[in-house]
């Protein structure tokens, strides 16, 4: 199992410009959540999904969205990139009863 | 809403010590996790610790333990034996059972470890 992955590692982007942060786990979870940690603080959940279809937003999820068509990909879409968005972006996921979320690697992004 | 707070920026032990990691929280309900989760430089984050509140037993894993204070709202974490392997950010984190379990986790803003040779 590869577990829980992510692309691109890093990535930086220009004020405005869009992109697609990818997300993809193989354990057949059927929870995923997108958080943010900027520097010197905790992560924050920015939106997650219960299955395919189903997305709810979290705490932070202003200038994001997201979309769940399969039960493996967890896709998260920035629009109109600000600086205030630049933040190390987690992907995890977590059976449904189960109490541990897995992380992936993290996606540094940098908006200039 | 859910809050954790960490009140110490940063700790510094030498091997072979022990020492404590502190996390308050609050909230509301009655059932919920708490979780120590450790990121090294690699930032991976790395579950070390989980405790259920139901429980009164306190989770141990090793040479980590807790001391959990459900009426305190507490859940420190004491590292054993402190390696140089252990030199980390430290994060607390709760997560609450309102969501029917799929609610997210709140962090705490963690803790750096240090350890000394």
């Amino acid at each position: 199992n590869a577990g829980v992955t992510q692309t691109p590692k890093f990535r930086i982007l220009k004020i405005g410009q869009s992109m697609t942060l990818q997300c993809a786990q193989d354990m057949n979870h059927n929870y995923m959540y997108w958080y943010r940690q900027d520097p010197g603080m905790g992560l924050k959940l920015i939106y997650y999904s219960v299955g395919a279809g189903i997305t709810d937003k979290g705490e932070v999820p202003n200038g994001y969205n997201v979309s769940r068509s399969t039960t493996e990909d967890f896709p998260l879409r920035l629009e109109l990139a600000a600086p205030s968005q630049t933040s190390v972006y987690f992907c995890a996921s977590k059976v449904a009863g189960g109490s541990e979320q897995f992380f992936g690697p993290g996606t540094r992004l940098t908006v200039l | 809403a859910q809050t954790v707070t960490q009140s110490q920026p940063e700790m510094s032990v030498q091997e072979a010590e022990t020492v404590t990691l502190s996390c308050t929280y609050d909230t509301s309900e009655s059932d919920y996790y708490l979780f120590w989760y450790k990121q090294p430089p690699s930032r991976q984050m790395i579950l070390v610790i989980r405790q259920e509140a139901y429980k009164q037993q306190n989770a141990t894993e090793n040479r980590f333990s807790v001391n959990f204070q459900k009426a305190a709202k507490s859940f420190s974490l004491k590292i054993s034996d402190s390696q140089l392997g252990d030199a980390a950010m430290y994060f607390c984190a709760y997560r609450g059972l309102t969501g029917g379990g799929a609610d997210g986790l709140t962090f705490g803003k963690g803790t750096h470890l240090i350890i000394q040779p």
